[in-house]
């Protein structure tokens, strides 16, 4: 079966440009999560998405940060306005509904670069 | 503060050495702990796990990892590796709550001679 696809699976975009980055988690998981990977700091959790429950933003590192997902499944992740330091790979995990038990399933990730 | 360390950045080995890769995490309450591997090129995939249970659990491709409750750690072990090993090796918890995220270390490149 298909798992977790995200796109773009490269952007490079310049300094001050918005960018939106899309995740298409697993069909039926209600479950889906967004995380950062930054040269050396590892993966960084940003966003929690629950079936239609308010979404956990508490890793989010700015207000320039935002995501929604539409219909209970495919999510976009946003950055306005930005800066070099959001060059990293972001990847969306996506997981079935139960316990934090139940394995996430990662994507291939989108590696952007802000010039 | 709620962190996952592993202790080695990169490590090296021949083919048919021995691996065992450290992780140690801070984390208020019961948890559940992971290895992750990301192999060139390829995807995050799930190594292992655990939950609950017995402390030594097996994964995929020879993988072992024991949960030391006692020192916060959950190692990762091979006793002979493969050249088809070379990756990248990232530890992470999360707590029993229902949706938590996964803290992740920061990762160890392993790189396999043959």
């Amino acid at each position: 079966g298909a798992g977790v696809s995200q796109s773009p699976s490269n952007k490079v975009t310049e300094k001050g440009k918005d960018v939106e980055l899309r995740c298409d988690p697993i069909s039926g998981h209600t479950a889906l999560y967004w995380y950062r990977q930054s040269l050396g700091q590892g993966l960084e959790f940003l966003i929690y998405f629950q079936g239609n429950s308010a979404p956990d933003k508490s890793g989010l590192p700015s207000d320039r940060f935002s995501a929604e997902r539409t219909g209970g499944s495919v999510s976009t992740l946003t950055i306005q306005r930005t800066q070099q330091e959001d060059s990293a790979v972001y990847l969306c995990a996506s997981k079935e509904a139960g316990g934090p038990n139940n394995e996430q399933f990662f994507g291939p990730g989108t590696r952007l670069t802000v010039l | 503060a709620q962190s996952v360390s592993q202790h080695n950045h990169h490590v090296i080995l021949s083919e048919a050495a021995s691996l065992e890769l450290g992780c140690n995490y801070s984390y208020g309450g019961t948890v559940n702990l992971f290895w992750y591997v990301q192999y060139p090129g390829q995807h995050l995939q799930l190594l292992l796990k655990y939950f609950s249970g017995d402390p030594l659990v097996k994964g995929i491709k020879g993988f072992e990892a024991e949960f030391i409750k006692s020192k916060f750690s959950f190692n990762l072990r091979k006793p002979s590796v493969q050249w088809s090993d070379t990756a990248e090796y990232f530890c992470a918890v999360n707590g029993r709550q229902a949706g938590t995220a996964l803290i992740f270390g920061k990762g160890t490149t392993l790189s396999v001679s043959s």
